[in-house]
């Protein structure tokens, strides 16, 4: 079946710091939607990014069609942006998920 | 707007009992879906609905899961004969046309005894 992998597992960050959340899938099929978890919240939508780059705050994402490829840029983190962010791209049963990224960020 | 509405959101079953999980979607939304979240296999597809009928539900464990959506402003996800192996988080999301950004209620978190 179609498969999303998101790199990488986890990530632990100090506040004020950089990071960026890879996602990679195997079909040309896109319409990625980036997702964020707080432990025990809702998955709350972040983009829905089929092409090209989109701005919101601090996050940035990107995504690169015919390279099967998408990030998510997280600047100057801050405790808050702590939980699993997860890629989803749709395919033709819905979105496909992939396990998440698991950010840590300490002050 | 409240967003995405699930009931109940925690359900205990004792193992053989019937479940059934309720969602609202967003008013105006055409398309609804169902997933299961657990630790070990993250978010798994269900099944998805779009304008109430039934488009897709190859993630569906044939045998003992049904969802309906008998009108647009709910849906139902039924399990007969509750297993341990059924306990998750079951989500519940609603988009505009289908293919486009999901919006997911709270979901309803089941443990069968």
């Amino acid at each position: 079946g179609q498969q999303v992998q998101q790199s990488p597992a986890s990530l632990v960050l100090q506040e004020g710091e950089n990071a960026e959340l890879q996602c990679n899938f195997s079909s040309t099929a896109t319409r990625l939607q980036w997702f964020y978890q707080h432990p025990g919240g809702r998955l709350v939508s972040l983009f829905y990014n089929p092409s090209g780059t989109k701005h919101t705050g601090r996050l940035t994402s990107t995504t690169v069609t015919n390279e099967r490829r998408g990030s998510l840029h997280i600047s100057s983190s801050q405790t808050t942006d702590s939980g699993t962010y997860f890629c989803a791209i749709a395919y033709a049963q819905g979105l496909t998920f992939g396990l998440g990224t698991r950010v840590s960020v300490f002050p | 707007n409240a967003g995405v509405i699930q009931t109940p959101r925690h359900k205990v079953t004792g193992k053989g009992q019937e479940a059934t999980l309720w969602c609202e979607p967003i008013s105006g939304h055409s398309a609804v879906f169902w997933y299961r979240q657990t630790i070990v296999q993250g978010l798994e597809f269900l099944t998805y609905f779009r304008n109430q009928a039934p488009i897709d539900d190859s993630g569906m464990p044939k045998e003992r899961f049904s969802a309906q959506m008998p009108n647009q402003s709910h849906s139902t996800l039924k399990i007969q004969s509750t297993q341990p192996q059924d306990s998750a988080v079951y989500l519940c999301a609603s988009s505009f046309g289908g293919d486009e950004r999901l919006f997911f209620g709270h979901g309803t978190k089941l443990s069968v005894l």
